[in-house]
């Protein structure tokens, strides 16, 4: 079954850092486009940062909100995505997502979501 | 950057209406627009791709249509399962923006 379950959300101080896991099962992380999305309470979807596929050269992106202060990777060995978050403010406070983004012809779209864990920046 | 605006808000409707959600882009997206559901508590799924190819499993009561900058979700006769969040996307450019939502609640 393919399956995204995030961890590593929790409660921290303003301009304190966290680093978000998503560990994939039922298919291989880096042959994929992989992505982060948040929502905060009561909010809609906001993307956050991208990673693209080995094979298309591994690039990466981000949302101007986050640029500079969070990170994505991945470690392949452990089929797993990686957030860094660093310098959180409160506005960060958000239910992070993994999604896997996939092409149909020349379409793009989010086919797979993990059901997200909660960062809270609050002192 | 893109900027996806959603309209309306909120959406009260009874089973059986045929309900419609817009979605206009700040520039042109061609046909690059998708359409999600999200239900209370749950993550997102998508209904429709490419403006109007219907994933998978998704019922025929849903269909999209537009291009350029305007773009439309139909639901032609609600069930009480479609009562969500819907949340259209563009994939044109990064980064791949959502509007802010339409909540569709019973009437």
């Amino acid at each position: 079954e393919v399956q995204l379950v995030e961890s590593g959300g929790g409660l921290v101080q303003p301009g304190g850092s966290l680093r978000l896991s998503c560990a994939a099962s039922g298919f291989t992380v880096s042959t994929y486009y992989m992505s982060w999305v948040r929502q905060a309470p009561g909010k809609g979807l906001e993307w956050v940062s991208v990673l693209y596929s080995d094979g298309a050269g591994g690039n990466t992106y981000y949302a101007d909100s986050v640029k500079g202060r969070f990170s994505i990777s991945r470690d392949n060995s452990n089929n797993t995505l990686y957030l860094q978050m660093n310098s959180l403010r409160a506005e960060d406070t958000a239910v992070y997502s993994c999604a896997r983004w996939v092409g149909a012809s020349v379409y793009w779209y989010f086919d797979v979501w993990g059901r997200g864990t909660l960062v809270t920046v609050s002192s | 950057d893109i900027q996806m605006t959603q309209s309306p808000s909120s959406l009260s409707a009874s089973v059986g209406d045929r309900v419609t959600i817009t979605c206009r882009a700040s520039q042109t997206i061609s046909t690059y627009l998708n359409w999600y559901q999200q239900r209370p508590g749950k993550a997102p799924e998508v209904l429709i791709y490419g403006v109007s190819s219907l994933k998978g499993g998704v019922p025929s009561r849903f269909s999209g249509s537009g291009s350029g900058t305007h773009f439309t979700l139909t639901i032609s006769s609600l069930q009480p399962e479609d009562f969500a969040t819907y949340y259209c996307q563009q994939s044109y450019s990064t980064p791949d923006s959502f509007g802010q939502g339409t909540k569709l609640e019973i009437k």
